[in-house]
């Protein structure tokens, strides 16, 4: 049963320090999402790649985020320095291009819950 | 892109349809209804999508009025399994594959 794989599930740091957010697509995906979901502002899109190139990552702090696709197989979201506000559960999401993205069918991993205190 | 708007929350008998509704009245022609849910603690989960006509798949149905100003998605034998975030989301066709979430609807399947 093909899944993306998100790790780790949960992080807790404290303000200031480095974190990093991995992800594993399902394999022959060629686009990946990273999305942000909190109680305030629901889920929101941070950025997203295709064929390990960023498309847009408009969505993203870009004073302390930053978003990776080294190869195929891993993604990452790097957060330095943390901060609280940075608290949410934070979500990996593949597709294809072309088909089944083509009709916006996105596969979510379980998340990543970070707490930065 | 269009807006949507879903009632915040809804219960449901277990082994009854789950009527889920979704207004979208300023759809456009080329805008394309999608439902995802997530369940407590996962990701969101496609469930199906339409542009005018119904579809059924082996999760649900979709029926979309004729005006195309609403929508309403169908779990035919709810269990309690489903009680989950059902999020209608309305885009358009095209190349960017960027999904605009609302708040969803909570629905609770009630043994």
């Amino acid at each position: 049963d093909a899944r993306v794989t998100q790790t780790p599930r949960h992080k807790v740091t404290e303000m200031g320090q480095e974190v990093t957010m991995r992800c594993q697509p399902i394999l022959g995906h060629n686009t990946v999402f990273w999305y942000r979901q909190t109680m305030m502002q629901g889920l929101e899109l941070l950025a997203y790649f295709r064929n390990r190139a960023p498309l847009d990552d408009s969505g993203m702090p870009k004073d302390r985020f930053s978003a990776e696709m080294p190869d195929a197989t891993l993604a990452t979201l790097k957060i330095q320095p943390s901060e609280p506000r940075d608290s949410a559960v934070y979500f990996c999401a593949s597709g294809l291009v072309p088909g089944e993205l083509a009709k916006n069918i996105q596969y979510f991993g379980a998340g990543t819950r970070l707490s930065v205190l | 892109d269009a807006k949507t708007t879903q009632p915040t929350s809804m219960d449901c008998a277990e082994g009854r349809a789950a009527n889920l509704p979704c207004n979208h009245s300023t759809i456009s022609g080329n805008e394309y209804v999608y439902w995802y849910r997530q369940i407590h603690s996962q990701g969101p989960q496609y469930i199906i999508h339409g542009l005018k006509n119904n579809e059924t798949n082996e999760m649900a149905s979709l029926i979309i009025t004729e005006d195309r100003k609403s929508s309403t998605l169908i779990l035919p034998h709810a269990t309690l399994r489903d009680t989950a975030v059902y999020y209608c989301i309305v885009r358009p066709r095209g190349s960017n594959y960027q999904l605009i979430w609302g708040a969803g609807t909570k629905l609770i399947i009630k043994p």
